[in-house]
C-alpha cells in the first residue's frame, strides 16, 4: 500500500462547477500538507499548503486537513477550463525535508 | 524572473552512453532536488541536496550521481543509462526549511533505448 493514496481520474466536470480532490494517507507523521498544479508538459507549482490541521482558504482554492481521518481535500469553486491540470498532493514530516507525493488526479474542466 | 532551469528539455540516448541533465536556480535556494515522475507512480525523489557540496539520497536513488560543487547547479549524472531510467525528470529547489514549497523545473524527458 502506498503512504499517499490519489484517485488518478480523470475528473470531468463542467465550467462553473464545484470540485472536490481528495488524498488519503497512512503516514500519523506528516504535519505539512500541500497541493500541487501541474499543467501538460510543465513541472508542477505550488498551489496551497497548510501545517497540521484545519481549512485554509485562498480565492477560488480551499484546502482542508482533517488528521484524524487522514484525509486531506482540495475544493475548487466557479471551476475554469484554465483549472484543467493534474492535481498533485503531498506530504511531509516536521523532522524531515522529504516530501511524499501522491500519483496525482487529472481534472478536465469542459466550456 | 524566478526559475529553475533544466537542460535539455528531451533526450534520447543508448543503453550505457553517460550522459547528464543539467538544473540551475536564481533563487539562491540552499535546498534542491532531483524527481522521476512515471505513471501511477507519481513524483518519487532521487537525490536531494541541502547545501554546496552536501548530497544524500532519496527513495530511488540506484545509478544515478549528483553534485552540488555551485550553490545554484544541481546536474543529475547517469554514469549507464538502461531502458528503466526511462522517465520524465525535475529538479526542484527551495530555501532551507520550506521544502514544502518547491519550485519546479519544466521537466526533461528522458528515453534510454
Amino acid at each position: 500500500q502506498k503512504e499517499v493514496e490519489q484517485d488518478p481520474g480523470p475528473l470531468s466536470v463542467p465550467e462553473g462547477a464545484i470540485v472536490s480532490l481528495n488524498c488519503t494517507y497512512s503516514n500519523s507523521a506528516f504535519q505539512y500538507f500541500m497541493w500541487y498544479r501541474q499543467y501538460s508538459r510543465k513541472g508542477p507549482e505550488l498551489l496551497m499548503y497548510t501545517y497540521s490541521s484545519g481549512n485554509k482558504e485562498d480565492g477560488r482554492f480551499t484546502a482542508q486537513v482533517d488528521k484524524s481521518s487522514k484525509y486531506i481535500s482540495l475544493f475548487i469553486r466557479d471551476s475554469q477550463p484554465s483549472d484543467s491540470a493534474t492535481y498533485l498532493c503531498a506530504m511531509r514530516h516536521n523532522a524531515g525535508n522529504m516530501l511524499t507525493f501522491g500519483g496525482g488526479t487529472r481534472l478536465m474542466v469542459k466550456p | 524572473e524566478a526559475q529553475v532551469t533544466q537542460n535539455p528539455r528531451y533526450l534520447i540516448t543508448v543503453t550505457g552512453k553517460k550522459l547528464t541533465v543539467t538544473c540551475s536556480q536564481n533563487m539562491n535556494h540552499e535546498y534542491m532536488s532531483w524527481y522521476r515522475q512515471d505513471p501511477g507512480l507519481g513524483l518519487r525523489q532521487i537525490y536531494y541536496s541541502m547545501n554546496v557540496e552536501v548530497t544524500d539520497k532519496g527513495d530511488v536513488p540506484e545509478g544515478y550521481k549528483v553534485s552540488r560543487k555551485e550553490k545554484r547547479n544541481f546536474p543529475l549524472i547517469l554514469e549507464s543509462p538502461s531502458p528503466n531510467q526511462t522517465s520524465l525528470y525535475f529538479c526542484a529547489s527551495s530555501l532551507w526549511g520550506a521544502e514544502e514549497k518547491l519550485f519546479f523545473g519544466s521537466g526533461t524527458q528522458l528515453s534510454v533505448l
